[in-house]
C-alpha cells in the first residue's frame, strides 16, 4: 500500500470553494470508494468530516463535500470561511490493515 | 458522548519503553475496535496500530511490529500500548482513535487530543 499524495498547501478566500486532492494509484482510490478525509486544527483532536468517498460525518455541514476521478479523490469545501483554516488529510483503508494517510494540506483562508 | 482520552507520554531515552494509555467513555467499549495513530513533529498522521474489539486481532506499522504492543481491557475501559527500544524516529504526539466496527472498517470515527512521547538523550 503506497502513501497518497496530497498537495501541501491550498488557499482560497472567504466565500469560494476550494478542493483538495488525494492521489492513489489503480488499485486503491481507483479500485474502492474506501476515502476518508480528516480536518485537523492546531491544538485540537482531528475529526471526521467524510468517509465512504463522499459520506459526511454527523455534524458535518454540508459545505464539505467528496467526489472521485480516476485516482483521484476531492475534498471541496464550498463557501469558505476563516474557521476552516487546518490542516486536511485524506486516508484509504479497505477496512483491515493498512490504513493510509495522504501527507495532509494545509489550507489557508487569504 | 464519545470520549477518548490519551495518557502516558512524556520524555524517555533512545532505547528506553513507555506505556500509553486511553481511557474510554460514552460508547460500549468492548464492541469497538481500537487505534492507535501518530504526527512526528511537522509531518502528518501515520497510523500505528489496531486492535479488535475482543483483542484476538492485531495489525501493526511495519516499523514498529516486534517493539510495539497493542492492548485492551474492556472491563476497565481502557486501551493501551507498550512502546519498547524507542528511537528517536518515535518521537511523536500519539492519538487514540476510536473505530466505527469491531475488526477495522476504513475509517476513524473519534480521535483523542493525543500524548506527546518524545525520545532523546
Amino acid at each position: 500500500q503506497s502513501a497518497l499524495t496530497q498537495p501541501r498547501s491550498v488557499s482560497g478566500s472567504p466565500g469560494q470553494s476550494v478542493s483538495i486532492s488525494c492521489t492513489g494509484t489503480a488499485s486503491d482510490v481507483g479500485a474502492h470508494n474506501y476515502v476518508s478525509w480528516y480536518r485537523h486544527q492546531p491544538g485540537k483532536a482531528p475529526e471526521l468530516l467524510i468517509h465512504a468517498l463522499s459520506r459526511r460525518a454527523s455534524g458535518v455541514p454540508d459545505r464539505f463535500s467528496g467526489s472521485k476521478s480516476g485516482i483521484t479523490a476531492s475534498l471541496t469545501i464550498s463557501g469558505l470561511q476563516a474557521g476552516d483554516e487546518a490542516d486536511y488529510y485524506c486516508c484509504f483503508s479497505e477496512g483491515s490493515y493498512p490504513w493510509v494517510f495522504g501527507g495532509g494540506s494545509k489550507l489557508t483562508v487569504l | 458522548q464519545v470520549q477518548v482520552a490519551e495518557s502516558g507520554g512524556g520524555v524517555v531515552q533512545p532505547g528506553g519503553s513507555l506505556r500509553l494509555s486511553c481511557a474510554a467513555s460514552g460508547f460500549i467499549f468492548s464492541d469497538y475496535g481500537m487505534h492507535w495513530v501518530r504526527q512526528a513533529p511537522g509531518k502528518g498522521l501515520e497510523w500505528v496500530a489496531f486492535i479488535g474489539n475482543d483483542g484476538k486481532k492485531e495489525y501493526y506499522l511495519e516499523s514498529v511490529k516486534g517493539r510495539f504492543a497493542i492492548s485492551r481491557d474492556n472491563f476497565k475501559d481502557t486501551l493501551y500500548l507498550q512502546m519498547n527500544t524507542l528511537t528517536t524516529e518515535d518521537t511523536a504526539v500519539y492519538y487514540c482513535v476510536k473505530d466505527p466496527g469491531r475488526d477495522g472498517w476504513s475509517y476513524f470515527d473519534h480521535w483523542g487530543q493525543g500524548t506527546l512521547v518524545t525520545v532523546s538523550s
